[in-house]
């Protein structure tokens, strides 16, 4: 299975401002998505990053508030911009199942505090 | 786009017992079904992946059925441990392999 490295782990951020989460894999891949994990609650999945091409965004999430970059196959990056604190959440970058993997990989996250 | 349920919501139950979580999807042309585990605060370990050809998964004490015209998986964790002891979420995708996440299973393994 893939690996993911993301960072920052952890960052507390000023309203306003805007924090951009990494993910580097160690292997090529061609589809990237970013989640989001509010407090308490389970996962919503935020947009697909997709190498060559815009990035795929779901119902509720758009572009100038999330952009994401994919210059490569092995790297994304998730921009929260104009944070407010409702923007407090873990966000998470993951890649689906390669041929004979246990299953998805995700990163480990991103605990972002907006005060 | 799938909606998926997990009940219970908590369960608690003492070291040795066997574990059952639920899981229930409306779509069953459902292409992944993946069990995950989050730890408080941490990130997610994948558990068991089946996929639509498959009806079940096994790894060590953990066994994932699927059945698609029901709607339903099922989680087994044999003679539970306190390192048990985590949230337990399923997910399902189509062939696009957007998961869609239940609310979890909060499981307490009482030593």
């Amino acid at each position: 299975s893939a690996v993911i490295s993301q960072k920052p782990s952890r960052d507390i951020c000023q309203r306003g401002t805007s924090l951009t989460i990494q993910c580097q894999v160690d292997s090529q891949v061609t589809m990237m998505f970013w989640y989001r994990q509010q407090p308490g609650q389970s996962l919503t999945l935020i947009a697909t990053a997709n190498q060559g091409s815009e990035a795929t965004y779901e119902s509720g999430f758009v572009i100038d508030k999330f952009p994401i970059s994919r210059p490569n196959l092995t790297f994304s990056t998730l921009t929260v911009s104009n944070m407010s604190p409702e923007d407090s959440s873990i966000y998470l970058c993951s890649v689906p199942p390669g041929q004979g993997s246990y299953g998805y990989t995700f990163g480990s996250g991103t605990r972002l505090t907006v005060v | 786009k799938q909606e998926v349920t997990q009940i219970p919501a908590a369960l608690s139950v003492p070291e040795g017992e066997n574990l059952v979580l639920n899981c229930s999807f409306t779509d069953s042309a459902i292409y992944n079904l993946q069990w995950f585990r989050q730890d408080p605060g941490k990130g997610l370990t994948s558990l068991l992946l089946i996929q639509s050809s498959q009806r079940e998964q096994t790894s060590g004490r953990l066994n994932a059925s699927l059945d698609k015209s029901s709607g339903r998986s099922t989680l087994y964790i044999a003679a539970s441990q306190p390192g048990d002891s985590a949230t337990y979420l399923c997910a399902g995708s189509g062939g696009d392999y957007k998961l869609s996440f239940g609310a979890g299973t909060t499981v307490t393994v009482r030593a």
